[in-house]
Order: C-alpha cells, then structure tokens, then sequence
C-alpha cells in the first residue's frame, strides 16, 4: 500500500502571498487531516476532511483553508501569508469504509516545509 | 476542551537502561490515547493506543506505555534502551466524536547515549 505524500517538501514565499500545499492520503483511508508543526512545538490541529467537506476545526483563522476531492486527496491553502506562518505543514489521512473516529490511527506524510520571508 | 502536557522538553538516558517519557492529559469523558515518534526531516509514525481494556499496551519496536486514569497519565517506557530510539516523541489525546480531532504535546526529545 502507499503512503501518505505531501508536495512540494519545500517552498520559499513572502508575506501577502497565497500557497496550496497538496496531498495524497495512504490507499483506503477515507479522512484527511491536516496540521501545522512550528519549529520546536507539537503538531497543531487545523482541520479535517471526510466526505469533501471540512469536519472539524481547530483555532486557525480563516484564511486557512482546504479541500477534498472524490479520490480522497486533499489541498490546504494559506491566503495572505504572515511570517508566523513558516512551519512544517504535515497532512494524515486516517480511517476506512466508516466516518471518522477519535479512536483512528493517523498516517503522516513527510510534510511541507513553508518558510515565509 | 482536551490537552495533553509532556513535563520534559528532553530525556538522556544510556544504552541498554530503561527509560520513561512522562504525558499527561485532560479530557471531559473517556480519552483515547496515542504515542507517536518524529525522526529528522520525517513525518510522525505511529507507535500504539489505547482505547479500553488492559492498562497496559504494547506497540512498536518494544515500547509500551500504561493508562493510569487516577493520575490522567500514560508514560511511554522501554525495558531496553536503544541508541536508535533518540527521535522526538509526542503523546497525543482525542475523544469519541465525529472527527479525530487529536491533540498533541509539545514532544519530549528522548537522547541515547552509547
């Protein structure tokens, strides 16, 4: 089975512009979510993907956003890039047949590094 | 709300010791619990869960940690250290709901020394 992968590995913008990071969840997970690991820190909750709509939120302003398309891949996009935003964006994909659980195992891509100057 | 707090930013234990990486967590209801190790320039990789049932759990290359809910806590231990158990590793937390929604702790740096 493959894994989750995540592209680009690295990008380089600057502060204002817009980026899409993109994703390819592990063959049968059904459920993306998506975080933000600063340098340093734990991983921090987004959002997440079931179903092509967003199924939970975590404290991210709005210009945090994303999608989820019919094979299950997904995109988060950042509008009006800051430079708090540089971090490592990692995106999981988790789950099966059935909705999302708490109780699911999340699979990590290798992430996106986002650096913004 | 749910957290999840990791009490050492690093662990420095020698070969062949046991070691602990310390988690804590705070959940309204019962939580599932996760271990999870980052090694550099690497997504995260699952180690074991708990979800209900022995307190006790077993998972990836020898490690296991125990569910003491009195104490809201689930220590990561290892009989045997391994040199190449030196990686960064996060405890996180989640709920029973619609989504998995899992918290994690700031990360514990675990170092072997040979």
């Amino acid at each position: 089975e493959t894994g989750v992968t995540q592209s680009p590995t690295h990008l380089i913008k600057t502060r204002g512009q817009q980026v899409t990071l993109r994703c390819s969840s592990q063959s049968g997970h059904n459920t993306v979510s998506w975080y933000q690991q600063a340098l340093g820190q734990g991983p921090q909750f987004i959002f997440q993907y079931y179903r092509e709509e967003e199924n939970g939120r975590g404290n991210f302003p709005p210009r945090f956003s994303g999608l989820q398309f019919p094979n299950y891949s997904s995109e988060l996009n950042v509008n009006a890039l800051e430079l708090d935003d540089s971090a490592l964006y990692l995106c999981a994909s988790s789950g099966g047949t059935g909705p999302p659980s708490g109780a699911n195992v999340l699979t990590f891509g290798a992430g996106s590094r986002l650096t913004v100057l | 709300a749910q957290s999840v707090a990791q009490p050492e930013d690093q662990v420095n234990v020698a070969e062949g010791n046991p070691l602990t990486v310390k988690c804590t967590y705070s959940v309204s209801g019962n939580p599932y619990l996760f271990w999870y190790v980052q090694y550099p320039n690497r997504g995260l990789q699952f180690l074991l869960k708990y979800i209900t049932g022995d307190n006790l759990v077993k998972g990836s290359y020898g490690f296991e940690a125990e569910f003491n809910k009195s104490q809201t806590s689930f220590h990561l231990k290892k009989p045997s250290a391994l040199v190449s158990d030196s990686a960064l590793y996060f405890c996180a937390v989640s709920v029973y709901s619609s989504a998995s929604k899992i918290i994690f702790g700031s990360g514990t740096r675990l170092s072997i020394r040979p």
